[in-house]
């Protein structure tokens, strides 16, 4: 399961408050995503990079934000400006260029009561 | 915007037998189609891919048929066994510039009846 991290594994947080997942990946790659799954739902793209200081927005960016200071890092934000925060959240990386593989993460489930 | 519609939702079927997965893609530039198991609780995980050079491919008990000008393709699994039971999600990428994104269908829920 190496590779791609991500911490914690569950995480509670009170309404209005915000809150940082962290994702941490050691396949060199270029390219990393973060997603939210939700049941029956499949998997929405909140926001990604293909470089380091570079990211774009997702399906869903609202309410999130996110930072790429280093390559192998790439921690979200859920701001207290996202409506519906609890949900499962995975994070992947890829190669850059032509569609590659996308690695996951073991996901953070969030729980905002 | 790109969408990738998955069918169906559930899918149970007798242990031994075939199982079929089916979605459709939007965007005609996709060009390449990677399909993921997700156990329950784990991540996802790469089971077999095809770009769109390719109308078939196989590996072991798993087959993807890719028809481009249906823009549809498929997940084929034979002789499923009870490891089989898992969410599987189909998905359409194509290269935006320097970046790609992947869509993904809604998922499959796949049950091996014993």
């Amino acid at each position: 399961d190496g590779g791609i991290t991500q911490s914690p594994k569950y995480l509670f947080r009170k309404e209005g408050q915000n809150v940082t997942l962290s994702c941490e990946q050691n396949l060199n790659h270029d390219a990393m995503y973060w997603y939210r799954q939700d049941p029956g739902q499949g998997l929405r793209l909140i926001y990604y990079s293909q470089i380091v200081n570079d990211f774009q927005k997702g399906d869903i960016a609202e309410g999130y934000s996110v930072s790429r200071e280093k390559k192998e890092s790439f921690p979200l934000t859920v701001t207290s400006a996202q409506k519906n925060p609890t949900a499962f959240y995975l994070c992947a990386s890829s190669k850059t260029g032509d569609p590659y593989e996308q690695y996951f993460g073991p996901g953070t489930r969030l729980t905002v009561t | 915007g790109e969408n990738v519609e998955q069918h169906p939702s559930t899918l149970s079927v007798q242990e031994g037998d075939s199982a079929v997965i089916k979605c459709t893609y939007s965007d005609s530039a996709s060009n390449y189609f990677p399909w993921y198991k997700q156990e329950l609780g784990k991540r996802p995980q790469l089971i077999i891919d095809i770009r769109s050079n390719v109308g078939e491919k196989k590996d072991q008990r798993i087959a993807v048929t890719l028809n481009k000008t249906a823009k549809h393709f498929s997940l084929h699994i034979t002789e499923t066994q009870p490891e089989d039971s898992a969410v599987y999600f189909c998905a359409a990428s194509r290269r935006y510039s320097s970046a790609s994104k992947i869509i993904f269908g809604s998922g499959t829920r796949l049950s091996i009846r014993p």
